[in-house]
């Protein structure tokens, strides 16, 4: 079974530019989960999608914004990039009923430069 | 106070030892408890939850949760160099109602060298 798959793998950008990170969860996962990974901080919470609807926001700034399709897919946009946007981007999934034991894609490092 | 507190580390242990890793939360209303292993340039893969006060034992590894004390704990017996990574604490969080909600707060991790 295939896990939680994202793209790009990598993405460099300028700064001022606009992003778009890919997420397909695990077949069968509805709820699809963003986490931020700055270097040497930890995985901080953006954004969590169920059903198509946004559940949950974390404490980032409205530029960060995403979206689930139907088909239970998401991205993530960042808008007006900045160096500091510049991590390595988590996608997650769970199950219906499972609760919060999520499952982590590879990720997508982001660099702004 | 952090939500999730985790020692950095690094944690150093001789090879067939037990790696003992540490872990307290601040929300006394959290439900679940999980711990994941990241290797360096890797994404975080899950290795145990708890929700239940106790022990719970998978193959080397086992999960200890006081809730009473706010702590949780993952014990790896028969430890090898291929142990050697960062471990996440994370714990559920809360909507500010008191709701459940699927976000998890990690904590920033504690180093494991496993030396052989």
């Amino acid at each position: 079974e295939a896990g939680v798959t994202q793209s790009p793998t990598h993405l460099i950008k300028t700064r001022g530019q606009q992003a778009t990170l890919r997420c397909s969860p695990i077949s069968g996962h509805t709820s699809v989960y963003w986490y931020q990974q700055a270097l040497g901080l930890g995985l901080q919470f953006l954004l969590w999608y169920d059903e198509g609807e946004e559940r949950n926001r974390g404490n980032f700034p409205p530029r960060f914004s995403g979206r689930q399709f139907p088909n239970y897919s998401s991205e993530l946009n960042v808008n007006a990039l900045e160096l500091e946007d510049s991590a390595l981007y988590l996608c997650a999934s769970s199950a219906p009923g499972s609760g919060n034991t999520i499952y982590f894609g590879e990720g997508s490092w982001l660099t702004v430069v | 106070q952090k939500e999730v507190e985790q020692n950095s580390g690094p944690l150093s242990v001789p090879e067939g030892a037990i790696a003992s890793l540490n872990c307290t939360y601040s929300d006394r209303g959290s439900q679940s408890f999980f711990w994941y292993r990241q290797y360096s340039g890797k994404s975080p893969e899950l290795i145990m939850f708890i929700y239940s006060n106790g022990d719970k034992e998978d193959g080397r590894f086992t999960a200890q949760l006081n809730k009473a004390s706010q702590y949780v704990s993952l014990l790896i017996r028969d430890s090898q160099p291929s142990d050697s990574a960062t471990y996440l604490c994370a714990v559920s969080a809360r909507l500010s109602h008191g709701g459940a909600t699927n976000k998890l707060i990690f904590g920033t991790g504690t180093l494991l060298a496993v030396q052989p």
